[in-house]
């Protein structure tokens, strides 16, 4: 079945506590992104990749760190998370066709106290 | 930069009528394409319905369709014969043609079906 996945999908956490949210796809997409959610602003981009080893900044990419060594995988890496990282948190990958559908992970809910 | 808006933060309709989400956007490409999202209380990210901005056809998907006014950058989903399964949060969004495969997204329409 072709699919992204996400974990966890819950995470609760303390403040400066480094942590990862692993993005898989088995779909040989090139392209995929992390967004983030909330309320009343719906989804930003963090970060994007192209490709592996290519990944670049999205609308709010401040204290989040991505790497894509793996064409599959998509960690989401927070360093050291603060309160206002509090979110949910999606991974979302697409292939090469201008209009292929981006299909987007199961969501992780993240809190940070 | 765009920016997409959905101005009714809620709506609400009776079960097997007709309701419309409204959206605009703000772009000064001329090529991009249109997307809905559903996202219903498992938090899925559903990709409901999508418009290339060069067809002048309205998409159509089963009790699905848009109003695309080019012109005037609205792009409104209408839900025809709405069911209790279509009750969901519901996402208008945009994405450039060139670069980035970024979706930006407007802030959402909850709608909630009356039985």
């Amino acid at each position: 079945e072709a699919q992204v996945t996400q974990n966890p999908r819950y995470l609760i956490t303390v403040t400066g506590k480094k942590l990862t949210v692993t993005c898989s796809q088995n779909m040989n997409h090139e392209y995929m992104s992390w967004y983030r959610q909330d309320p009343g602003l719906g989804l930003r981009q963090i970060y994007y990749s192209m490709n592996v080893e290519v990944t670049d900044k999205g609308d709010v990419p401040e204290g989040y760190k991505v790497s894509r060594k793996e064409k599959r995988n998509f960690p989401l890496i927070l360093e050291s998370p603060s309160p206002n990282q509090t979110s949910l948190y999606f991974c979302a990958s697409s292939g090469r066709l201008v209009l292929n559908e981006q299909f987007f992970g199961p969501g992780t809910r993240l809190t940070v106290l | 930069a765009q920016t997409v808006t959905q101005s009714q933060p809620e709506m609400s309709v009776q079960e097997a009528e007709t309701v419309t989400l409204s959206c605009t956007y703000d772009t000064s490409e001329s090529d991009y394409y249109l997307f809905w999202y559903k996202q219903p209380p498992s938090r899925q990210m559903i990709l409901v319905i999508r418009q290339e901005a060069y067809k002048q056809q309205n998409a159509t998907e089963n009790r699905f369709s848009v109003n695309f006014q080019k012109a005037a950058k609205s792009f409104s989903l209408k839900i025809s014969d709405s069911q209790l399964g279509d009750a969901a949060m519901y996402f208008c969004a945009y994405r450039s043609e060139n670069g980035n495969e970024k979706l930006t997204f407007g802030t959402g329409t909850r709608l909630t079906i009356i039985p």
